[in-house]
């Protein structure tokens, strides 16, 4: 089984500062590694995965996360925040192709002008 | 847009009642998820269908039911609801091969109210 960790329930931060939303995970096989975004009442939309490869992860909106192993973390990070990334972050981990998705608890990104 | 869609946006009911959630997948994509979000529980998945057959099973109530039909839209059915049953219902769905098949698009949601 799965466990996800988000070790902020909220962040606040000013427009143009740099963010990083902590999530840890434990698992006793491989996993893959996902963050997704909730806007208000909308669905979740997905940021950035990791599969495999590269520990550095790039996803949309100017978002980026970095997998470690040792640590057993995926933290995401992006150097300036806008009004606009408002919103929910989730991080997740699935064990196989084609299997369930585990959150975590969810970070409230509150971004102030 | 993810290109999952879920009908109805919203749903109002009472105690006791039945009520049945559409999900339709992507096209192409034969993996259909569904989840459960609420303020106590978090996001918690609940089954798994793949190409109309059940995959996985998570923390789903034995008065909750799927199923999956041919043209692999998805149903979620919840009977003798409780208040406790308040919630945002999500499907998700995946493609079984190409670039893409290990990741989930998430529908809007379903947002049930049992008063």
């Amino acid at each position: 089984a799965q466990s996800v960790t988000q070790l902020d329930s909220q962040v606040p931060v000013f427009e143009e500062a740099p963010v990083e939303l902590r999530c840890n995970y434990s698992s006793s096989v491989s996993v893959y590694l996902f963050w997704y975004v909730q806007y208000p009442n909308q669905g979740l939309q997905l940021l950035l995965k990791y599969l495999s490869g590269s520990t550095l992860v790039k996803g949309i909106n100017g978002f980026e996360a970095e997998f470690n192993k040792s640590q057993t973390s995926f933290h995401l990070r992006k150097p300036s925040v806008h009004i606009s990334d408002t919103a929910e972050y989730f991080c997740a981990v699935s064990a196989r192709w084609g299997s369930r998705l585990t959150f975590g608890e969810g970070t409230q990104l509150t971004v102030n002008p | 847009d993810s290109g999952v869609t879920q009908t109805p946006k919203h749903l109002i009911t009472a105690t006791g009642q039945r009520v049945t959630l559409r999900c339709s997948p992507r096209s192409g994509d034969l993996s259909v998820y569904w989840y459960q979000q609420s303020l106590d529980q978090g996001l918690q998945f609940l089954i798994q269908y793949y190409n109309g057959e059940e995959r996985a099973k998570g923390n789903i109530l034995e008065r909750f039911s799927a199923q999956q039909f041919p043209d692999l839209h998805s149903e979620l059915n919840l009977s003798s609801l409780e208040l406790g049953d308040s919630a945002l219902y999500f499907c998700a769905s995946s493609p079984a091969l190409g670039p893409a098949k290990h990741t989930q698009y998430f529908g809007p949601g379903t947002r049930l109210t049992v008063l």
